[in-house]
């Protein structure tokens, strides 16, 4: 089955600088990459996605880029505000089946 | 849309107990996943369900679990004889169809404590 590593585990900037979160998947022919926020508490919410045909999305401060050769996907947050502070996670699925979840990120912005 | 409702929100069980986690998926939405998150932990698949059928159950412990979504009303998540390590959040999550690129949506999760 899919198997998603997601580094670092933990992640502390200062306001105002960029964070960025790696993930690498096993499965080649994984073809959707969502990520998830978590805040304390509540439930992950959707922060932003891509498909295996785009290589970068961008949404305002958030930006997902993706390298299908090497299997890896990362998080790029810009201008890091204190409300960024959370869990990321990342995922992968491979064809129409589950999503398999990376161990997650805790992002802390440092005022 | 309400989104994805569980409850209880939180649920105490002793040992032995039984445990049923509720699930409504958003309106429209006919595929339902549940998850358990362990403290400082991810997410873990356990099942995905669509309405009357159980598609991948490879995440569900072999004994003592089970679920379903029925025809009408929320899927269930059954837990029997809980012990102290079923304590977690589970979280249940929906999406309109089964896509490659279709977005899941989770609901807030229940609390189980088994004392």
């Amino acid at each position: 089955g899919e198997n998603v590593e997601q580094h670092p585990s933990t992640l502390s900037v200062q306001e105002g600088d960029s964070a960025v979160i790696k993930c690498t998947y096993s499965d080649s022919a994984s073809n959707y990459f969502p990520w998830y926020k978590q805040e304390l508490g509540k439930r992950p919410q959707l922060i932003i996605d891509i498909r295996s045909n785009v290589g970068e999305k961008k949404d305002q401060r958030i930006a997902v880029t993706l390298n299908k050769t090497a299997k890896h996907f990362s998080l790029h947050i810009t201008e890091t505000q204190p409300e960024d502070s959370a869990v990321y996670f990342c995922a992968a699925r491979f064809g129409n089946e589950k999503l398999t979840f990376g161990t997650g990120t805790r992002l802390t912005i440092i005022p | 849309n309400a989104g994805v409702m569980q409850n209880p929100r939180h649920l105490v069980r002793r040992r032995g107990q039984e445990a049923r986690l509720r699930c409504s998926p958003m309106k429209g939405h006919s595929h339902v996943y549940w998850y358990r998150q362990l403290p400082e932990e991810g997410l873990k698949f356990m099942v995905y369900l669509q309405k009357e059928n159980i598609i991948d159950e490879s995440g569900m412990p072999k004994e003592r679990f089970s679920a379903e979504f029925p025809k009408e009303g929320p899927s269930i998540l059954r837990i029997q004889q809980v012990v102290r390590g079923d304590s977690a959040a589970y979280f249940c999550a929906s999406c309109r169809n089964r896509g490659h690129d279709e977005k899941l949506f989770f609901g807030s999760g229940t609390q189980l404590s088994v004392l």
